[in-house]
């Protein structure tokens, strides 16, 4: 069956630190993958997408990369603050299709 | 632009009674999607349209839940008779193009409360 697994629900650090998320997927072959993150009684807002041939994708303090061998996906927010604290939803879609599919997504609480 | 907007952002009805969802998404929009949150199952999809046409509604979970766009502008998800076991947070998003490559903007959501 397919399966998109977010490494853990809830994900403690100390403020200044790198978090580390991650996305592992099964059965699907996915072109794009999609990250985004969700403040409590909010929609998920878009963060970053990254394509399959491309390894890495940087914005400010947040790195993606992209490993179709592993079938997986590293989210890092470096320097993080408690501001960042949220939860964090990886996307992606099947070939051929025009809508995404989520993870269940992990909980980033940076701790001051 | 004010994003894509949802009401009511919340919902408490008995069972047995008809919910109607409503979304007005993104002027130029093109693509308008359907989603239901629950701690359980995720962000699930429920149906998407391009340019005003359901393209895939395999996500409907049953003929309780209907969802119409009669135009650009507007879009409704309607639940009758509603369950308890349809509570949730449903999303409406819509994105400019269709394809993975285009990222979706989310509404604020309506928590809906079936007691």
């Amino acid at each position: 069956s397919q399966k998109i697994e977010q490494n853990s629900e809830a994900l403690n650090i100390q403020e200044g630190k790198t978090a580390t998320l991650t996305c592992n997927y099964t059965n699907y072959s996915p072109a794009y993958l999609q990250w985004y993150r969700q403040d409590p009684g909010r929609g998920p807002v878009f963060l970053l997408l990254i394509r399959e041939n491309e390894k890495e994708k940087r914005k400010e303090r947040l790195k993606v990369t992209f490993d179709t061998t592993l079938k997986q996906s590293l989210f890092h927010i470096t320097a993080s603050q408690p501001a960042d604290s949220a939860t964090y939803l990886c996307a992606l879609d099947q070939t051929g299709a025009n809508n995404l599919f989520f993870g269940t997504g992990t909980r980033l609480t940076v701790i001051p | 632009d004010a994003g894509v907007i949802q009401s009511p952002r919340h919902e408490v009805t008995e069972m047995g009674q008809e919910v109607t969802l409503r979304c007005k998404p993104i002027s130029g929009h093109d693509y308008l999607f359907w989603y239901r949150q629950t701690m359980m199952r995720g962000l699930e999809l429920l149906i998407y349209f391009n340019n005003n046409v359901p393209i895939d509604d395999s996500g409907m979970p049953e003929d309780r839940f209907s969802a119409k766009m009669p135009n650009a502008s507007f879009s409704t998800l309607k639940i009758q008779p509603s369950e308890p076991r349809d509570s949730a947070v449903y999303f409406c998003a819509s994105s400019r193009t269709g394809g993975a490559q285009e990222k979706l903007f989310f509404g604020s959501g309506t928590q809906l409360s079936v007691l």
